[in-house]
């Protein structure tokens, strides 16, 4: 089984960086992924990682260290709309766990 | 513009009467999965099809059913709901590549009340 763990709540200043932290535990793990999800709406696909290291695209980076179980994402230059939650998802053998999300608040 | 459906966004139903929400999708993927999500939790997998090939959550409830009877849609069938199976019902697609799952695509979810 597995357990993924990600803060319950964040909050970050408009234009600031934030990072998101995700700890995990699986055996057979087969890549991470992170996903955005607004207040009522669906998850949509953020970033995917399976080899250590960082993957950036535009604004939003994610990194993943497979022999610590950890991942992070960081989102730079803030705005309003990254006010959401932020879902970390492992993947073993074909099968997604999700984590339960960190809210993240961005204030002016 | 390829994307997952599901109807309707919001659903009521009495506790006990049968409801059956639906999902389809134009990304012609082979996998469909069906999540339950309550409020601040993380969306739990109910059930996924591999094309036609089922495949059952261990630990979701036998008043849960699934159908899937072409490559487009699937159906989460709730038999007899209860006041717990009140979420957001979340239908997600991925192609496959590798012998590996992608990553996901989410309908926009059907709220369901249960009164």
């Amino acid at each position: 089984g597995q357990n993924i763990d990600q803060p319950t709540e964040m909050t970050a200043t408009e234009g600031a960086i934030v990072q998101i932290n995700c700890t995990y535990q699986t055996s057979g793990f087969n890549g991470l992924f992170w996903y955005q999800q607004h207040a009522g709406e669906a998850p949509t696909f953020l970033s995917y990682n399976v080899l250590d290291g960082l993957e950036e695209k535009g604004r939003f980076s994610s990194f993943l260290s497979r022999s610590k179980g950890y991942s992070y994402l960081l989102l730079k230059e803030l705005q309003m709309k990254d006010s959401a939650s932020y879902l970390c998802a492992v993947r073993e053998g074909n099968d997604m766990r999700f984590g339960a999300g960190t809210r993240l608040t961005v204030k002016p | 513009d390829a994307m997952v459906i599901q109807n309707p966004r919001y659903q009521v139903t009495q506790f006990g009467k049968p409801v059956t929400l639906s999902c389809s999708q134009t990304l012609n993927h082979n996998v469909m999965y069906w999540y339950q999500q309550k409020s601040s939790q993380a969306p739990k997998l109910l059930f996924h099809y591999y094309d036609k090939d089922f495949n059952n959550e261990a630990d979701t409830p036998d008043n849960f059913q699934s159908r899937r009877p072409n490559t487009s849609f699937c159906f989460l069938d709730i038999r007899s709901p209860g006041l717990g199976d009140a979420a957001m019902y979340l239908c997600a697609t991925s192609g496959h590549s590798g012998g590996l799952y992608n990553e996901q695509f989410f309908g926009p979810g059907t709220r369901l009340t249960v009164l």
